[in-house]
Parts: C-alpha cells; sequence; structure tokens
C-alpha cells in the first residue's frame, strides 16, 4: 500500500467552529508533514513529525495544532481560523530524511 | 534563508517537442533535489529525484542534472505529450533535514 488517505475531501468551517484533518498511512514510514498550498502556489511546510515527536513548527499560528496519535496517523486541529486560512492541505510522509515524499489528496478547507 | 528559484512560470510546448525546466538553490548544504508533477484538482507526485553525489539521472523520457558547483539543476522531458501538461515543482532538501524547499512551480501545457 503505498497511499496517504485524508478525511475529509472538504471542509466548510466558520471563524468559531473547531474542526480536525485527518491523515494516514501503511507504509511504515516514520516521517509525516502538513502543507498547506494556497491556488497556484507551491506547498508551504507547516509541521514535521519524526518518529512520532514534532521536528518541525514552521512559526504555524496556535489555531493550527498538530497530532501524532501513533506512527500511522496524523491530525491537524483547526480553532478559530481566519478566512485566509482557506487552502488546500496536504499530509505526506516518507521514510526519513532526503527520501521521496508520498502526498495524500488534500482537504480543501474553506472558512467563512 | 534557504530558498528555491525555478524558471520558468509558465511554458507552452508543441507535442512531440522538448520541455526544459530550470531551478537554482542558495543552500550549498543541499543534498537530495526531487520532481514534483501536480496534475490540476490532485496531489502533487514523484516523477524523479537526484542526489548531490550523482551528475544526470535519467528515466525514460525524462532526465535530470545537477551542477553543484553553480547550484543549478534541471528537469528535461523529451517527446512531450498532451498528458505532460501539469504544474512541475522543483525542490531541495539538506542533508539531515526534514525541511523540503520547493521552487514556484512551472506551468507546462503541451498542445496537440
Amino acid at each position: 500500500d503505498t497511499e496517504v488517505t485524508q478525511t475529509p475531501k472538504h471542509l466548510v468551517m466558520g471563524m468559531t467552529n473547531k474542526k480536525s484533518l485527518k491523515c494516514e498511512q501503511h507504509m511504515g514510514h516514520r516521517a509525516m508533514y502538513w502543507y498547506k498550498q494556497k491556488a497556484k502556489k507551491p506547498p508551504e511546510l507547516m509541521f514535521v513529525y519524526s518518529y512520532e515527536k514534532l521536528s518541525i513548527n514552521e512559526s504555524v499560528p496556535s489555531r493550527f495544532s498538530p497530532e501524532c496519535p501513533n506512527s500511522s496517523l496524523l491530525n491537524l486541529h483547526l480553532h478559530a481560523l481566519q478566512p485566509e486560512d482557506s487552502a488546500l492541505y496536504l499530509c505526506a510522509s516518507s521514510q526519513g530524511i532526503s527520501y521521496e515524499q508520498y502526498f495524500g489528496p488534500g482537504t480543501r478547507l474553506t472558512v467563512t | 534563508g534557504e530558498n528555491v528559484e525555478q524558471h520558468p512560470s509558465t511554458l507552452s510546448v508543441q507535442e512531440g517537442d522538448s520541455a526544459v525546466i530550470k531551478c537554482t538553490y542558495s543552500d550549498s548544504a543541499s543534498n537530495y533535489f526531487p520532481w514534483y508533477k501536480q496534475e490540476l484538482g490532485k496531489r502533487p507526485q514523484l516523477i524523479i529525484d537526484i542526489r548531490s553525489n550523482v551528475g544526470e539521472k535519467k528515466d525514460q523520457r525524462i532526465a535530470v542534472t545537477l551542477n553543484k558547483t553553480a547550484k543549478h539543476f534541471s528537469l528535461h522531458i523529451t517527446e512531450t505529450q498532451p498528458e505532460d501538461s501539469a504544474v512541475y515543482f522543483c525542490a531541495a532538501s539538506r542533508a539531515g533535514g526534514f525541511k523540503t524547499i520547493f521552487g514556484a512551480g512551472t506551468r507546462l501545457f503541451v498542445k496537440a
């Protein structure tokens, strides 16, 4: 299984809502990533988990809260988002440093 | 900080012609250079990658070259086909780090 799955595919939320994005991989990868991608822009790294520990936080606002419950799962908890947070949120995983990243299909988030 | 510049931003070619996309990176410690293809509404997918100990790599119609001295790498697609139409991102990551820096992307159009 070389697939990364993400749920939900689409999410519309108000600025006062709390929601979570989920990501799962069963490739035995020990590194998992969250990216944000705006239209016609490259993916922008948000967080990296390595061996279930937060390795990188790219100065992301605290209204985004990542969680790695186990080696196969990655969550992104959302609270009090702003309209400018509307974007495609991509999860990815890799064997480790300097290896191919496998991306999930993304969650298209709209904040109203 | 680290930066990857990518050119051109848009490239239009006739089916059967070659396409070349060029990238320049700033971090001399970078050692892994992947290229991702992203079709409209889909996830980025790796098409080829190269490591700093190799100058050139080829996979069927796709090739990548790396010039470490100039901190420059390029993607070459020969005999282009309409299904090659997509956005292509170059990227660079440094030894010992999970962070991947993406170029701004090249939108390739292959006209039948």
